[in-house]
This record gives structure tokens, sequence and C-alpha cells, in this order.
């Protein structure tokens, strides 16, 4: 399988920490994009980061890539209760398809 | 920004039933559309590959004959469940493919959540 696996599974912080999140993956890759869905919602795209790119922020998220790792991370700063969702990964290969990870449940306590 | 959208948003039928569900890019063109299925609390899994005018191209373990797919026009494709059964139940979600000089992007619909009984 080309899905990739993140960590932690879920996510408990209080309001106003920073949530960080893993996503691991086995194939080499042409980006990487991370996306949110809301409990039983379509996908809402966060940001997309190429495969030669290292590191990219967008307002409070940064991501990160470490292709010799096969890895990525998303930091969210200053969380707020809005930020509640699930988050996963999406490892983009060849003919643009893409491969979610296994998704990372966020809990941001008011 | 791109809009994509997917007919119907839920459904319930019985078990035995085919089902169509509709994937429609609003304001663009894409030649390719994907299409995913989700169990609950699970991630998105691909299950096939959509591209205008061929045949799909399916996921390993994906049955063909069960999830039919047709992409007839750069604006629509559809997936029919045939003779869905209760483990068919899941929530659907389509993307396409937008491609234009500057960026190659997935745009996502809403999902349409089946349930059978």
């Amino acid at each position: 399988s080309q899905q990739g696996e993140e960590d932690p599974q879920a996510l408990s912080i209080q309001e106003g920490e920073n949530a960080t999140m893993n996503c691991s993956y086995k194939t080499s890759i042409n980006n990487l994009q991370w996306y949110r869905q809301n409990s039983g919602r379509g996908l809402v795209h966060l940001i997309l980061i190429r495969s030669n790119e290292r590191e990219k922020h967008s307002g409070r998220l940064r991501v990160t890539l470490d292709t010799s790792k096969k890895s990525s991370s998303l930091l969210i700063t200053a969380s707020r209760a809005a930020d509640t969702a699930s988050y996963f990964c999406a490892t983009g290969v060849t003919g643009n398809q893409f491969y979610f990870g296994t998704g990372t449940s966020l809990t941001v306590i008011p | 920004g791109a809009v994509v959208s997917q007919h119907p948003s839920w459904v319930i039928c019985k078990s035995g039933t085919s089902v169509k569900i509709e994937c429609r890019s609003l304001d663009f063109q894409a030649t390719t559309m994907f299409w995913y299925r989700q169990f609950p609390k699970q991630s998105l899994m691909l299950m096939a590959t959509s591209n205008e005018g061929s045949k799909a191209t399916y996921e390993q373990g994906v049955e063909k004959d069960k999830f039919l797919i047709n992409h007839a026009s750069l604006t629509l494709s559809t997936l029919t469940v045939t003779s869905a059964h209760p483990e068919d139940s899941s929530f659907y979600i389509c993307s396409a493919r937008l491609r234009t000089q500057y960026k190659d992007t997935q745009y996502f619909g809403p999902g349409t959540r089946l349930t059978v009984l």
C-alpha cells in the first residue's frame, strides 16, 4: 500500500498551545499536501510542499519535509477551538494521484 | 476558487440496488477526476482515476465491475455502485484535477454518504 502513516492518531491540547503532527510515507513523491476534514465533511486543502522544498509557511501553519527520511510534519501554532478536525497528509505521486495518510484527530479544548 | 460538487450529498438504498454518484467541476474543465472512499474514522482510500474519454484506472483491490466509473465529459464523472451491499456503506469523495500554465491542483468535492440497508 502507498498509504502514509500519521502520528499521533489523536491529539488533545489546550487553546493557545501548538499542535504538531507527523506523516511518514514509503515511496518517492512529487509533492506532499496537508488537508483538514471536519467530522463527516469534505476536505479543505491547507498547504502543498514540493519535493525540492524543505519548509513552507502559511499563516499559523508550518510544514516541513524531509525526503531522506520520507517524513513531513505539520505545526499549527496558537491553536484555536475552531482548529478541531482531522488532519491528513497526502503524497502526490505520478499522474497527480494522491495517497492519504491515516490521519490525526486534533481536539483543541477552549 | 475552483468548485467541485457531488450529488447526492447522501443516499440510503436497499441491498442489491445500484446507486449513481455524480461529481461535477463547476467552473473548470477536468480531464482527470479521482474517486476516494472513506470509512468512519479512517483515511481516504483512492479507488480509481477517471480520465475523460477513456477507461478508468482502478487501484489494486477495487472491483471495477462493482464500481463503474464513467467520465463522459470534461466536467462530469459518475461512480455507480452496482448491487450495493451494507459493506459498501461509506463516504465517497471525488476530486477534479485542474491544470493550467501556472498550477496543477486537485479540488475535492464535499462527499456523498452512502448507507446501504
